[in-house]
C-alpha cells in the first residue's frame, strides 16, 4: 500500500488534457514539494515535473503540476500516444524521513 | 553528457548478498546524492535510502535498515549500493538516481532525482 494514492488508470483521446490526481497527508504534500515521474516500459524512471510545478530542460510545456493542501494533480494536454505510459508521484514525508511515492497511474491514449 | 551507468545484471540465492554499483559522469559528484530506488516486477517504486556524495551521510528507509549498506568512492565517482540476507520478495531492478537536498524547516530533506541509471536486474531465486 503506497503512502500516496494515485488512480491505477487515465485515459484520453488524443488532443485532450488528461489529469492525475496524487493524494497525501500533512506530513507529506501538505508541507513539502510534490514531484513528478513517467516511466516509459522497460525504461527508468524521467523526472517530469519538481517542486510542484516545475519543469526540467527539455519536458514540453504539455505536462504542468499543481499542488493544494495535501494534494496534488498533473496535467497533460495536448494528449499525445507517447503519453501512453505510467506516471508516479513522490513527496518528502516528515513522519518517515524520506521520500515516498505513489503506487502509479497508467495513462492509456484511446 | 551527466550519466549514472549501473552495473549488470545479477542472479542470487536466497540469504545471500548483493553489491550494485552506480558510475558517475558528467557532473561535480560531491555536489550532489545518490538515492537508491527499487521496482518489483509489476510494481511500483520503492525508496531505500540516499547517501551524499559529499560527506557519505547516510539516510536509509526504516524498512531496509540493518540490511543495507550504501557507500560512495570519490577517486572513481561510484556509488555503491549492498543488499544483505536476500529473500526472494527482493527480486526487483534496482536504480541509483542522482538527487540534491534542500533544507525545509530545519530538516535536510532530499530533492528530485533528476538523473536516472538504467537499472539493474537482481533475482533472487533458490
Amino acid at each position: 500500500q503506497s503512502v500516496l494514492t494515485q488512480p491505477p488508470s487515465a485515459s484520453g483521446t488524443p488532443g485532450q488534457r488528461v489529469t492525475i490526481s496524487c493524494s497525501g497527508s500533512s506530513s507529506n504534500i501538505g508541507n513539502n514539494y510534490v514531484y513528478w515521474y513517467q516511466q516509459l516500459p522497460g525504461a527508468a524512471p524521467k523526472l517530469l515535473i519538481y517542486r510542484n510545478n516545475q519543469r526540467p530542460s527539455g519536458v514540453p510545456d504539455r505536462f504542468s503540476g499543481s499542488k493544494s493542501g495535501t494534494s496534488a494533480s498533473l496535467a497533460i494536454s495536448g494528449l499525445r500516444s507517447e503519453d501512453e505510459t505510467d506516471y508516479y508521484c513522490a513527496a518528502w514525508d516528515d513522519t518517515l524521513s524520506g521520500p515516498v511515492f505513489g503506487g502509479g497511474t497508467k495513462v492509456t491514449v484511446l | 553528457q551527466v550519466q549514472l551507468v549501473q552495473s549488470g545484471a545479477e542472479v542470487k540465492k536466497p540469504g545471500a548478498s548483493v553489491k550494485v554499483s552506480c558510475k558517475a559522469s558528467g557532473y561535480t559528484f560531491t555536489d550532489y546524492g545518490i538515492n537508491w530506488v527499487r521496482q518489483a516486477p509489476g510494481q511500483g517504486l520503492e525508496w531505500m535510502g540516499w547517501i551524499s556524495d559529499y560527506n557519505g551521510n547516510t539516510n536509509y528507509a526504516q524498512k531496509f535498515q540493518g540490511r543495507v549498506t550504501m557507500t560512495t568512492d570519490r577517486s572513481t565517482t561510484t556509488a555503491y549500493m549492498e543488499l544483505r540476507s536476500l529473500r526472494s520478495d527482493d527480486t526487483a531492478i534496482y536504480y541509483c538516481a542522482r538527487g540534491a537536498y534542500y533544507y525545509g524547516s530545519g530538516i535536510q530533506k532530499i530533492d528530485a532525482s533528476d538523473i536516472w541509471g538504467q537499472g539493474t536486474m537482481v533475482t533472487v531465486s533458490s
